[in-house]
C-alpha cells in the first residue's frame, strides 16, 4: 500500500541546472498536484492535473513544467533552477468525487530542494 | 480573496493535557470544506480531520475534535490527552467546491510542542 511516492527526498542543485521531481500514486486518483512549502507561507499550488493528458497552472507556476501521460505519474520539471526555488515540494493526490475535490489529499513525503 | 489564518506560530502543551489550535478563514461562500493536517518531523502530511460546512455537528476523530463556528468563520482543533507523538506542525486548509479551481488554501501552520 504505497500511496504517493516522491523521489528524491533530498536534492541540491546549482543555479541553472534542470531536474525532474518524480511523483507516483497507486490509488487510481484522478487528481494530482504539486505544492511548495516555504517557511511562514504555508503551501502554495504550483501545477495540478485532473486526469491523464490534462494539466493546469496553480498560484506559482513560473519556472516549472508538468505533464501527465498516465494516471499514476505526475513529474515536476524545474527548467533552470534558481535560488528562489529552494523549498520543500509536495505531491498530493485525491479522488474527484462527482468532479469535486472535497475529501482531502493524500500527500507524498516531500522533496527538500536546495538551489545554490 | 479567500484566506486562512493561523495566528499561533507555536504552541506548547504538557503531556496528557488538552490544547486548542486556532484557525480562522475568510469566505463569502456558504458551502465549503475545512481540514486539519498534521506534519510530523518525518515531513509527511497526514489528514487529521475534515469538516463539511453545511453540517452543524463538529467532526471528531478519537482524541481530535474541532470547534466549528460558521458565523465567526472559526475552525479550531482540540487535541485531548496530548501525547508525545502529537508534536508536529498543524495546518488548517479550506476548500471551496464552487470556486472553479482545484486547490486547497492552506494556513501558515502552528508548531505544537508536547512537553513530557
Amino acid at each position: 500500500n504505497a500511496g504517493v511516492t516522491q523521489t528524491p527526498k533530498f536534492q541540491v542543485l546549482k543555479t541553472g541546472q534542470s531536474m525532474t521531481l518524480q511523483c507516483a500514486q497507486d490509488m487510481n486518483h484522478e487528481y494530482m498536484s504539486w505544492y511548495r512549502q516555504d517557511p511562514g507561507m504555508g503551501l502554495r499550488l504550483i501545477h495540478y492535473s485532473v486526469g491523464a493528458g490534462i494539466t493546469d497552472q496553480g498560484e506559482v507556476p513560473n519556472g516549472y513544467n508538468v505533464s501527465r501521460s498516465t494516471t499514476e505519474d505526475f513529474p515536476l520539471r524545474l527548467l533552470s533552477a534558481a535560488p528562489s526555488q529552494t523549498s520543500v515540494y509536495f505531491c498530493a493526490s485525491s479522488y474527484l468525487v462527482g468532479g469535486s475535490l472535497n475529501y482531502g489529499y493524500t500527500f507524498g513525503s516531500g522533496t527538500r530542494l536546495t538551489v545554490v | 480573496a479567500q484566506t486562512v489564518t493561523q495566528s499561533q506560530p507555536e504552541m506548547s502543551v504538557q503531556e496528557a493535557e488538552t490544547v486548542t489550535l486556532s484557525c480562522t478563514y475568510d469566505t463569502s461562500e456558504s458551502d465549503y470544506y475545512l481540514f486539519w493536517y498534521k506534519q510530523p518531523p518525518s515531513r509527511q502530511m497526514i489528514l487529521v480531520i475534515r469538516q463539511e460546512a453545511y453540517k452543524q455537528q463538529n467532526a471528531t476523530e478519537n482524541r481530535f475534535s474541532v470547534n466549528f463556528q460558521k458565523a465567526a468563520k472559526s475552525f479550531s482543533l482540540k487535541i485531548s490527552d496530548s501525547q508525545l507523538g502529537d508534536a508536529a506542525m498543524y495546518f488548517c486548509a479550506y476548500r471551496n467546491p464552487t470556486s472553479g479551481t482545484y486547490k486547497y488554501i492552506f494556513g501558515t501552520g502552528t508548531r505544537l510542542k508536547v512537553l513530557a
